[in-house]
């Protein structure tokens, strides 16, 4: 089992672009989350998909970041324009989507800054 | 400009000796808890996790344990070894409906002195 995927693992780029972050969960997992990780607010939720569909994107900090789940074995988060602010490390973790299930497994993260 | 951060606890533990990381967490209806372990550049690691039915659960040198009086959560590390230096955190459900996500804690940093 290869655990929860993502790419690219560092993601440097200069503010105003357009950033893509991808996310393959664990084979057979019904829910995906994404977390973004910053020293001033730790870890935090930003969206998360039940069977492909958004359930809650209230952590979505505004209107420039994006997600999808076009199936169950693939997410983007996007983030459009993107500013330093947003430099973070960002975590997609999926999980079996149950009430009996509810461990999230995470991928090893992106490491995103923003010049 | 200055940048405030989160200070992050920390824990120093000698090697051998027991740690416990403690977590209080705010939400009644919560019945599901869990800790992690993130080592550096790494995602966080499943450690253990504990039903709110039960007050105590053990792992291989982990144990876990609940009292659902206070909202608190506590962590036991037996024989603590320098491999467990990492952030810990606890992570409760939020557990509405059929779908269930998970609110953490800021963390807390074990570091093992030889």
């Amino acid at each position: 089992d290869a655990g929860v995927i993502q790419s690219p693992r560092h993601e440097v780029t200069e503010m105003g672009q357009e950033v893509t972050l991808r996310c393959k969960p664990i084979s057979g997992h019904n829910s995906l989350f994404w977390y973004r990780q910053t020293m001033m607010r730790g870890l935090e939720l930003l969206i998360y998909f039940n069977n492909n569909v958004p359930i809650d994107d209230s952590g979505m900090p505004e209107d420039r970041f994006s997600a999808k789940m076009p199936n169950a074995s693939f997410s983007t988060l996007k983030i459009q324009p993107s500013e330093p602010r947003d430099s973070a490390v960002y975590f997609c973790a999926s999980s079996t989507g149950t009430r009996e299930g509810e461990k999230l497994f995470f991928g090893s993260g992106t490491q995103l800054s923003v010049l | 400009g200055e940048s405030v951060g989160l200070h992050l606890p920390t824990l120093s533990v000698q090697e051998g000796d027991n740690s416990i990381i403690n977590c209080a967490y705010s939400n009644s209806a919560s019945d599901y808890f869990i800790w992690y372990k993130q080592e550096s550049g790494k995602g966080p690691q499943f450690i253990i996790d504990i039903r709110s039915n039960m007050d105590k659960r053990q792992g291989q040198r982990v144990t876990v344990l609940l009292n659902k009086t206070v909202k608190h959560l506590s962590l036991q590390i037996a024989a603590t070894q320098p491999g467990d230096s990492a952030v810990y955190f606890c992570a409760a459900n939020d557990a509405t409906g059929t779908a269930s996500k998970l609110t953490f804690g800021t963390g807390t940093r074990l570091q093992v002195t030889l």
